[in-house]
């Protein structure tokens, strides 16, 4: 069946570096979802992207779909304290099939 | 928008007893999902309805849970009977079609001791 990693599992960094986050799928997907779930919290989701080689950005966020639509990327500038939480993607298959990655732990010292 | 409602928020039963969760999603969202997560395995897809419907209950760990959806605004998951190994906390997420991002919960955190 469909598998989603990620890497790192954690990530601590210092308030104002970069940090990215990378996923990638044993199946070629039809789209693609992040999340974030702040410590106690539920997952928000953040964004989805959809077409082969597509990038979108939030701000800091910059989110990236590869050209083959098997792996993505989240890229954060500048780290600040309120960016601290896991960061999930969801890998949607064209079988319709869900599987989220095990996430990335992100701490930011400040 | 109230955003998907859960309740209980916590729930502490005894091995044994039944326990049943609920879930209204956001009105007008058609897709409606059940998230088991622990430390140990992460998020786990349950079950997922498409206009009431289940569509893929391949997650549900075995006949101890069942899920019903009897219309669009509640959903029910049910664990009969409990053990702690179903000690987790269980999320409710809806979207408005069955492949976009998904809206979660706020989760029902389960202990079964």
């Amino acid at each position: 069946g469909q598998q989603v990693m990620q890497i790192p599992q954690y990530q601590h960094v210092q308030e104002g570096e970069d940090f990215t986050t990378y996923c990638n799928s044993s199946t070629t997907l039809s789209n693609i979802q992040w999340y974030k779930q702040r410590p106690g919290g539920h997952p928000v989701f953040l964004i989805q992207l959809v077409k082969s080689g597509e990038v979108k950005k939030q701000k800091r966020l910059t989110f990236q779909f590869g050209e083959a639509k098997k792996n993505s990327s989240l890229h954060i500038t500048a780290t600040q304290t309120t960016d601290v939480g896991t960061y999930f993607c969801a890998g949607v298959d064209y079988g319709q099939n869900f599987v989220f990655g095990p996430g990335t732990r992100l701490s930011v010292l400040p | 928008d109230a955003g998907v409602i859960q309740s209980p928020r916590h729930e502490v039963t005894e091995m044994g007893q039944e326990v049943t969760l609920r879930c209204k999603p956001i009105s007008g969202h058609n897709s409606l999902f059940w998230y088991r997560q622990t430390m140990m395995r992460g998020l786990e897809l349950l079950i997922y309805f498409n206009n009431n419907v289940p569509i893929d209950d391949s997650g549900m760990p075995e006949d101890r849970f069942s899920a019903k959806m009897p219309n669009a605004s509640f959903s029910t998951l049910k664990i009969q009977p409990s053990e702690p190994r179903d000690s987790a906390v269980y999320f409710c997420a809806s979207s408005f079609e069955q492949l976009q991002g998904a809206f979660f919960g706020q989760g029902t955190r389960l202990t079964v001791v």
